[in-house]
């Protein structure tokens, strides 16, 4: 059981935008900003989104994030066959010690 | 270019003891943490921990804590992940991934990945 909760998938067609949400508490998400982390079949995880909204370098502004209270969202516009991958989001949580935590992932199928 | 490239693929049997590296490139490796992340078959990420490689300190969540040992060694700019007696569900693939604190920390560059395969 993870500590913060994604649905397990989504789908959209190509073109369409798709939210992906993850819920968190007070000792995370509500006091620490989020991070999200595209992963495709056999890679790596890549980072996305860091401090809930901004994106590195290489990352196209089809991917937006946004965070109220103690939940985060993922927006991804314009989608592509290509987006096709599973998608995880983090932060830091302090309600014992300080460590990172990630939610469950969300695999997401463009249609 | 920052690179974290990870020892291969290992198959073990129970009871025995694995240490599996992670070498880091493009950057000066004493300045940011090594986080390690285990990502068991179909399932989620989960953070085991990390550690600073200046000076070996480290942090570990409670799920890992006493089951596992980080290490790091500054003059190979590696780190590494030690199991003294490994089980069947330590059947996963390990990452790690280097924590950025420029601004909020987290983890921006990982490793490719190394499969640990533990069985009888």
């Amino acid at each position: 059981q993870s500590v913060l909760t994604q649905p397990p998938s989504v789908s959209a067609a190509p073109g369409q935008k798709v939210t992906i949400s993850c819920s968190g508490s007070s000792t995370n998400i509500g006091k620490n900003y989020v991070s999200w982390f595209q992963q495709f079949p056999g890679t790596a995880p890549k980072l996305l989104i860091y401090e809930t909204y901004k994106r590195p370098s290489g990352i196209p502004d089809r991917f937006s994030g946004s965070k109220s209270g103690t939940a985060a969202t993922l927006a991804i516009t314009g989608l592509q066959t290509g987006d096709e991958a599973d998608y995880f989001c983090g932060t830091w949580d302090s309600s014992l010690s300080v460590f990172w935590v990630f939610g469950g992932g969300t695999k997401l199928t463009v249609l | 270019e920052v690179q974290l490239v990870q020892s291969g693929a290992e198959v073990k049997k129970p009871g025995e003891s694995l240490r599996i590296s992670c070498k880091g490139s493009g950057y000066t490796f004493t300045n940011n943490w090594i986080n390690w992340v285990r990502q068991m078959p179909g399932k989620g990420l989960e953070w085991m921990g990390r550690i600073d490689p200046s000076d070996s300190y480290s942090n570990y969540a409670p799920s890992f804590e006493g089951h596992v040992t980080f290490s790091a060694d500054k003059s190979f700019s590696t780190a590494y992940l030690q199991w003294r007696t490994l089980k069947v569900a330590d059947t996963a693939i390990y990452y790690c991934a280097r924590q950025n604190c420029d601004g909020d920390c987290k983890p921006d560059f990982w490793g490719q990945g190394t499969l640990v395969t533990v069985s009888s």
